[in-house]
């Protein structure tokens, strides 16, 4: 049984460009979240879906977006990339009411 | 979301027990806490979670004094590959369906030889 799988693994982007990272959740996950996190901090919720719907938000610009597919599969985008943006975006999955996450090796984006 | 307070960082050597303490003294009623795991370019692994009192797995054991105001983790006999970041989460999880966890700094534990 493959875990959560993200792709791609690594990617390069310049500024002001477009991103977009997928995520495939555990079998039987049906929730999928997403986080950021920066060099040397923990990870940061950017928001979480279920249902194909965004159910919450953290505190991130709208440039950031999100779908997920009927299969639960899903999708994160970054607009109009900043230097900032430079992180490692995980993807989490979880069961209907479970409280345990699990992670993907995540993608490591740099903007340059 | 309780807030968390853990120490940066610790040291042990292979075979010792570890014990991190975390301190989440805002912690509610339905909060239940959370510790994870994460090695270096890897996503966080769950290790345990509780409510009061003692739970412990194949990993590890969780200690919630009756006030719940803060928690320890111990690592039983500790090897190099424990080497990792550990985060301690505090959060209502009912409706979280898994989703909007809320890390902090972590606590980086480095096992020497």
């Amino acid at each position: 049984d493959a875990g959560v799988t993200q792709s791609p693994t690594h990617l390069i982007k310049t500024r002001g460009q477009q991103v977009t990272l997928r995520c495939s959740p555990k079998s039987g996950h049906d929730t999928v979240s997403w986080y950021q996190q920066a060099l040397g901090q923990g990870p940061q919720f950017i928001f979480q879906y279920y249902e194909e719907e965004e159910r919450q938000r953290g505190n991130f610009p709208d440039r950031f977006s999100g779908h997920q597919f009927p299969n639960y599969s899903s999708e994160l985008n970054v607009n109009a990339l900043l230097l900032g943006d430079s992180a490692l975006y995980l993807c989490a999955s979880s069961p209907l009411a479970n409280t345990e996450a699990f992670f993907g090796q995540g993608t490591r984006l740099t903007v340059v | 979301l309780a807030k968390t307070t853990q120490p940066i960082s610790m040291d042990s050597y292979e075979g010792q027990e570890v014990n991190i303490t975390c301190s989440h003294n805002n912690i509610a009623t339905n909060d239940y806490i959370t510790w994870y795991q994460q090695f270096p370019s890897q996503g966080p692994r769950f290790i345990i979670q509780g409510y009061k009192t003692k739970v412990t797995n194949e990993v590890a054991s969780l200690f919630i004094p009756a006030d719940r105001k803060s928690s320890t983790l111990s690592l039983p006999r500790v090897s190099l590959s424990d080497t990792a970041v550990y985060y301690c989460l505090v959060g209502d999880m009912r409706y979280n369906q898994g989703g909007k966890l809320i890390f902090g700094q972590g606590t980086e534990l480095s096992v020497k030889p």
